[in-house]
């Protein structure tokens, strides 16, 4: 059972762009959640989170969108840039049950000149 | 450094060996999950210990698979009789729990184990 849902394996976007990558989750019980960024050989870093009291959250060029209703976050970059190529991973939890993250399966964005 | 320090980084062994990863989390944490990420899939949660307790465990295979976080030392994930299938990235995580708890998880660089 997949909890959250990344529908788009890959995304390529031009540099200066809007690069949108979307999430799904099923859990209504998730009230946090999160996008972790991934380079080959790598660990995921931490790149912006989002409460469930919230339904947008900027941090720079990043900026989560939360649609409750829809159960459905969404991860804008802009302008996009090469350095931001990458697997974009979506994750959730139940903060208050201090519970784990659950991921999707990511996005893996292309940014070319 | 201050990070979660996963070692080694790269594990081969044959099938039906042992395989041991270690995991040192963030100072300061109490608080480790193991993923493992199979090629071309995403993070697949399998345990969460504190120290010396195991809390969830419910991604873990039946068989084969154990962890332990001891109260010195290290976390270590166990692979017993190692199967092609088990080749992947082991990402371990640290959290600061309680009233610190920011809900992010900090991850090491993962261990790569190939079995031949």
């Amino acid at each position: 059972d997949q909890q959250v849902k990344q529908n788009s394996p890959s995304l390529s976007v031009q540099e200066g762009r809007i690069s949108i990558l979307n999430c799904d989750y099923t859990n209504s019980m998730f009230d946090y959640f999160l996008w972790y960024k991934k380079y080959p050989a790598e660990g995921p870093t931490f790149l912006i989170s989002i409460s469930s009291i919230k339904d947008k959250n900027e941090d720079g060029r990043f900026t989560v969108f939360l649609n409750k209703s829809a159960k459905h976050l969404s991860l804008h970059i802009v302008p996009s840039q090469p350095g931001d190529s990458a697997v974009y991973f979506c994750a959730a939890s139940n903060i208050i049950a201090a519970d784990k993250l659950i991921f999707g399966t990511g996005t893996r964005l292309q940014v070319f000149p | 450094n201050a990070g979660v320090m996963q070692n080694p980084r790269h594990l081969v062994r044959r099938r039906g060996q042992e395989a041991r990863l270690r995991c040192s989390p963030m100072k300061g944490h109490s608080h480790v999950y193991w993923y493992r990420q199979l090629p071309e899939e995403g993070l697949k949660f399998m345990v969460y210990l504190q120290k010396e307790n195991i809390i969830d465990e419910s991604g873990m295979p039946k068989e084969r698979f154990s962890a332990e976080f001891p109260k010195e030392g290290p976390s270590i994930l166990r692979i017993q009789q190692v199967v092609r299938g088990d080749s992947a990235a082991y990402f371990c995580a640290s959290s600061q729990q309680g009233e610190s708890n920011t809900g992010e998880l900090f991850f090491g660089e993962g261990s790569r184990l190939t079995v031949l």
